[in-house]
């Protein structure tokens, strides 16, 4: 298997503060890295893909300026909360497939263990 | 969008029992991917499946993707209490960008 981690686990920051999240692929390199967002019983919803070497592209209605992605190595993105506030309050994980897309077969995915966020 | 949706939203299911549980999309699939997350854990890869018709099995978890690609369905033979959790399809695309279902969150009664 592959084996992706996280870092912080969880964290509590106050309203205006800013937070990073590390997201790491300890046996793999990873090109791309993929950000979610999870709220309380709700589905994983597509926050952002990182790329190595270049910008993040952003899901529709994501702010990039509040959601600061960084892929400066093939082993590591992260992604800086700037600024939040208690309404970002929420489980943020990362994922990255072991591998390229080719033909119809889409990688699976392997996830971090999450990052619990709570703004106060 | 191209949306997954999945039914139901919650599986209540008697230990022992059998229950499948439904993805559908308006859209045809390249593919089709399920995850399985447990109580404050994060998605576990399960399996993909890319051909029409396509069915497969692991142990007690049976897989089955449509012959029109628009719809697949899981399983559970024989519920144990360590088939507690969500249970997530997700439609692969370009760039290895997955989708998510809503989920299926299953509760076992023993």
């Amino acid at each position: 298997g592959a084996v992706v981690s996280q870092h912080p686990s969880w964290v509590i920051c106050k309203s205006g503060t800013s937070v990073k999240i590390e997201c790491r692929s300890l046996d793999f390199q990873a090109t791309t890295m993929f950000w979610y967002r999870q709220f309380p019983k709700q589905s994983l919803m597509l926050m952002a893909t990182s790329n190595e070497g270049s910008k993040a592209t952003y899901e529709q209605g994501v702010e990039k300026d509040k959601f600061l992605i960084n892929h400066a190595s093939l082993t590591l993105s992260t992604l800086t909360v700037t600024s939040a506030h208690p309404e970002d309050s929420s489980f943020y994980i990362c994922s990255a497939p072991k591998g390229v897309r080719t033909g119809t077969r889409t990688y699976e995915q392997y996830f971090g263990p999450g990052t619990r966020l709570t703004v106060t | 969008g191209q949306q997954v949706m999945q039914i139901p939203q919650y599986q209540h299911v008697q230990e022992g029992e059998d229950f499948t549980t439904y993805c559908n999309s308006s859209t045809t699939l390249s593919n089709i991917q399920w995850y399985k997350q447990r109580p404050g854990g994060h998605p576990v890869f399960l399996i993909q499946l890319v051909k029409s018709g396509e069915v497969k099995k692991q142990k007690r978890l049976t897989f089955q993707f449509g012959e029109a690609k628009k719809n697949s369905s899981l399983h559970i033979t024989a519920t144990q209490t360590t088939d507690v959790g969500t249970y997530f399809c997700a439609r692969g695309a370009a760039g290895n960008k997955l989708t998510f279902g809503g989920g299926t969150r299953v509760l076992v009664k023993p």
